[in-house]
């Protein structure tokens, strides 16, 4: 069946460094793969989206790549702000249907 | 920028009873609706696909008779829980696709929650 993980439950950085949060899926092949910000008991924000044949899409501090041979996209967010704390999900898309599945998330915390 | 809304944001019904959540999608048609639920410290759960003009494409385990889904306009989808029971309690999210935007545009809206006591 089709998985998606992402690593580690929380992610703790200090103020400044670089965060790099992992996607990894098994058994899917998607056509593109999008990565959302949500804030506890709000909906997920949109933030990027990298297709198959993109290697790397930045965006301000966001960096994100798409590696299919690994079934892995990295999330990078440079100079990071404690304001960036937030769960992080990746959620890959396409197929007849084209519909959205979400990875397990990842609870990024920038200290101060 | 396009908007997605909820409504209501927040409710609380009896056991047994039902409650309907409506989304829209406020500046965009949208042929395609999705419905979520998201349990606590969890991931979103893709429920249904909710098509204008037709049925719902449930997700395997997903009760199409428990979770009514009814996409009658372009701008509105609104999913029913029926006889709603306490472990039905979740943050339940829509999105909708806007099919003039580019790539695949996905817009969420801010989600409801669910109380069933």
């Amino acid at each position: 069946s089709q998985k998606i993980e992402q690593n580690s439950e929380a992610l703790n950085i200090q103020e400044g460094k670089t965060a790099t949060l992992t996607c990894n899926y098994t058994n899917y092949s998607p056509a593109y793969l999008q990565w959302y910000r949500q804030d506890p008991g709000r909906g997920p924000v949109f933030l990027l989206l990298i297709r198959e044949n993109e290697k790397e899409k930045r965006k301000e501090r966001l960096k994100v790549t798409f590696d299919t041979t690994l079934k892995q996209s990295l999330f990078h967010i440079t100079a990071s702000q404690p304001a960036d704390s937030a769960t992080y999900l990746c959620a890959l898309g396409g197929g007849a249907t084209n519909k959205l599945i979400f990875g397990t998330g990842t609870l990024l915390a920038v200290q101060p | 920028g396009a908007v997605v809304s909820q409504h209501p944001s927040r409710v609380i019904c009896k056991s047994g009873t039902s409650v309907k959540i409506e989304c829209r999608s406020l500046d965009f048609q949208a042929t395609t609706m999705f419905w979520y639920r998201q349990f606590p410290k969890q991931s979103l759960m893709l429920m249904a696909t909710s098509n204008e003009g037709s049925k719902a494409t449930y997700e395997q385990g997903v009760e199409k008779d428990k979770f009514l889904i009814n996409h009658a306009s372009l701008t509105l989808s609104t999913l029913t829980v029926t006889s709603a029971h306490p472990e039905d309690s979740s943050f339940y999210i829509c999105s909708a696709r806007d099919p003039a935007g580019p790539g695949n545009t996905i817009y969420f809206g801010e989600g409801s929650w669910l109380t069933v006591v």
